[in-house]
């Protein structure tokens, strides 16, 4: 079956823009995840959706927002771009919820901001 | 908090040797443990993991056992191949299980 699908691939953004990155997960996983992953503070958790309600939120700015959509899609915006949100943006979906749940990842957005 | 320390890399090692990528971790409750690899290029898959104390996690040679009295969970391999230079994650779920908490990852370079 298909892997979780991050789009795009790769971005180039200039600074005080905003960009929008999508996540589409395992068919039937009802959970996604988003993680931010950066040479200097490695990956850092940002939100958690199940059945399109944020249930859990990393210690990041406003700035950052993410939505899921019944489908279970999701998506994660970015807001007034500074240069250190380059970053490697994953997603990960997971069939349900729970500490014993395992995540599967996708091949995660760069994102460049000049 | 909630937290994962492993290891520094760069671990340079040649073909069939043996490797052990420390990873010790603080966490309230009981968390679950596991390891992911990232290939070059790639997402993070799942290498293995182990959700009680004394659980061993086993996959492709991979092995690492759960020890709540050292908090650690160390990862071990009898043999290394080239294939396996990647670079090793380290994490805990919370106790609800909506985040993974990451190491920094360890750098994996095996020369044949």
């Amino acid at each position: 079956k298909a892997g979780v699908t991050q789009t795009p691939r790769y971005l180039i953004k200039t600074r005080g823009q905003q960009v929008t990155l999508s996540c589409s997960p395992i068919s039937g996983h009802r959970s996604v995840s988003w993680y931010q992953q950066t040479p200097g503070q490695g990956l850092q958790f940002l939100f958690e959706y199940f059945s399109e309600t944020q249930r859990n939120k990393g210690n990041f700015p406003g700035r950052f927002s993410g939505r899921q959509f019944s489908n279970s899609r999701s998506e994660m915006n970015v807001s007034t771009l500074e240069l250190g949100d380059s970053a490697l943006y994953l997603c990960a979906s997971s069939l349900e919820t729970g500490r014993r749940t395992e995540a599967f990842f996708g091949q995660g957005t760069r994102l460049t901001v000049v | 908090g909630n937290s994962v320390t492993q290891m520094e890399g760069p671990v340079t090692l040649s073909e069939e040797a043996f490797l052990t990528i420390n990873c010790t971790y603080t966490a309230t409750g009981y968390p679950s443990l596991f390891w992911y690899v990232q290939y070059p290029g790639e997402g993070l898959q799942l290498l293995l993991k182990a959700t009680k104390a004394d659980d061993k996690g086993s996959n492709k040679g991979f092995e690492a056992t759960y020890r709540k009295e050292t908090t650690s969970f160390h990862l071990e391999k009898g043999s290394v191949q080239v294939s396996d230079s990647a670079v090793y994650f380290c994490a805990l779920s919370d106790q609800a299980g909506t985040a993974l908490i990451f190491g920094k990852g360890t750098t994996l370079s095996v020369s044949s």
